[in-house]
């Protein structure tokens, strides 16, 4: 079965720099979630999508900036960089009236 | 705001013995759905199970099941016949439901199930 797939993987940039994060949810599913989760710590809730528009906000930071797209993929822009955004990002999707959300492998983003 | 209070840290449990994850929550909202997920080495998020507030039947799922306490809003995961498989770290998640379905975790347990 097709899973939340997200892109990259892995990413590295420095202080100061852009990073853009793509999730690509599971087929039919129109909900798309984005949560970070520092080292060691538990996810946060950032941001939320439902049919192509933002449904929620969490402890999203104001220099992150995200959106879902026509084929609800989403991705998230994350700019001016620092060293504590680094941490794994989950994307996660659900369908409408189901409260399962899958999850993603997720994106380790480490800034330098 | 709701809060999500896991007690323990770590646990280690032997094989094939029974283990107990605790979870306590806080919320005023009567619609809501409680959660476990687990988080293996490979750090992919996977259910493993769910319970819908207004059930008073406890979920099972195989060797999982919960303990659910809605006046002492606890909500507890039994892992039975413990398997090297389920050494991961287990976080109890929250969602009200119907208000964006978002979850609210708490800070995990680390399982370390034992040979």
């Amino acid at each position: 079965a097709a899973g939340v797939i997200q892109s990259p993987r892995h990413l590295i940039k420095e202080k100061r720099e852009t990073a853009t994060l793509k999730c690509y949810p599971i087929p039919r599913h129109d909900t798309v979630y984005w949560y970070q989760q520092g080292p060691g710590q538990d996810p946060q809730f950032l941001i939320s999508f439902y049919e192509k528009m933002q449904s929620d906000k969490g402890s999203i930071p104001d220099r992150f900036s995200a959106q879902q797209f026509s084929d609800y993929h989403s991705e998230l822009n994350m700019s001016s960089l620092e060293l504590g955004d680094s941490a794994l990002y989950f994307c996660a999707s659900s369908a409408t009236g189901d409260t399962e959300a899958f999850f993603g492998q997720g994106t380790r983003l480490t800034v330098v | 705001a709701q809060t999500v209070t896991q007690s323990q840290p770590e646990m280690s449990v032997q094989e094939a013995e029974t283990v107990t994850l605790s979870c306590t929550y806080d919320t005023s909202e009567s619609n809501y759905y409680l959660f476990w997920y687990k988080q293996p080495p490979s750090r992919q998020m996977i259910l493993v199970i769910r319970q819908e507030a207004y059930k008073q039947q406890n979920a099972t799922e195989n060797r999982f099941s919960v303990n659910f306490q809605k006046a002492a809003k606890s909500f507890s995961l039994k892992i039975s016949d413990s398997q090297l498989g389920d050494t991961a770290m287990y976080f109890c998640a929250f969602m009200i439901r119907n208000a964006g379905n978002m979850l609210t975790f708490g800070g995990g347990t680390r399982l370390m199930v034992k040979p």
